[in-house]
């Protein structure tokens, strides 16, 4: 496509429920990133896709964070067993970060 | 590691005033310089970036240029308009490692114009 399209927006869940964001990059883009921006932390870098490989997910923040690429091209992020402190807008980047989704804002209540 | 400090806001003028937005950084090797915005209810856009010391990266009548002796790459405009009112990122991309492509960025500045 175009760009970097992320689903859904928004996203609001209760407490303990799984979530799921979703990320499709630019076409051709091997580098996928995903980022956190919330209003106590900033901007947070989560986790670094190669083709379908994660080299660097030292960003995660606990072990209810997971993330997965399929054929090199969309990636999905996962959130277990949501907490309140996991309510932040979730970015998806392409191309060595020089392009931004929209973002999927997530609260949960 | 990595960080990048920017001048804390939020910062207010009125439009034709000159603007400074400050960024320092520490990283090892040599980063990319970056200058994101985020205008209300949009998302993250590359505003300009730097790849390599005194490089001057520009758009849209910014300008940052990249300081190695002083490890900075602070953000200006000579004479800002109401529609630059947004949030401003300072970003820096670590080089090589497994973290290739990985951004860095500062805490935000809110930057608001009145007319």
């Amino acid at each position: 496509g175009a760009g970097v399209s992320q689903s859904p927006s928004n996203k609001v869940t209760e407490k303990g429920k799984d979530v799921e964001l979703r990320c499709d990059p630019i076409s051709g883009h091997t580098a996928l990133y995903w980022y956190r921006q919330s209003l106590g932390q900033g901007l947070e870098f989560l986790i670094y896709f190669q083709g379908n490989s994660a080299p660097d997910k030292s960003g995660l923040p606990s072990d209810r964070f997971s993330a997965e690429r399929t054929g090199g091209s969309v990636s999905t992020l996962t959130i277990q067993r949501t907490q309140q402190e996991d309510s932040a807008v979730y970015l998806c980047a392409s191309s060595l970060g020089q392009f931004f989704g929209p973002g999927t804002r997530l609260t949960v209540l | 590691g990595d960080s990048v400090t920017q001048m804390e806001g939020p910062v207010t003028l009125s439009e034709e005033a000159f603007l400074t937005i400050n960024c320092t950084y520490t990283a090892t090797g040599y980063p990319s310089l970056f200058w994101y915005v985020q205008y209300p209810g949009e998302g993250l856009q590359l505003l300009l970036k730097a790849t390599k010391a005194d490089d001057k990266g520009s758009n849209k009548g910014f300008e940052a240029t990249y300081r190695k002796e002083t490890t900075s790459f602070h953000l200006e405009k000579g004479s800002v308009q109401v529609s630059d009112s947004a949030v401003y990122f300072c970003a820096l991309r670590s080089a090589g490692g497994t973290s290739y492509g990985k951004l860095t960025f500062g805490q935000g500045t809110i930057l608001t114009v009145h007319p």
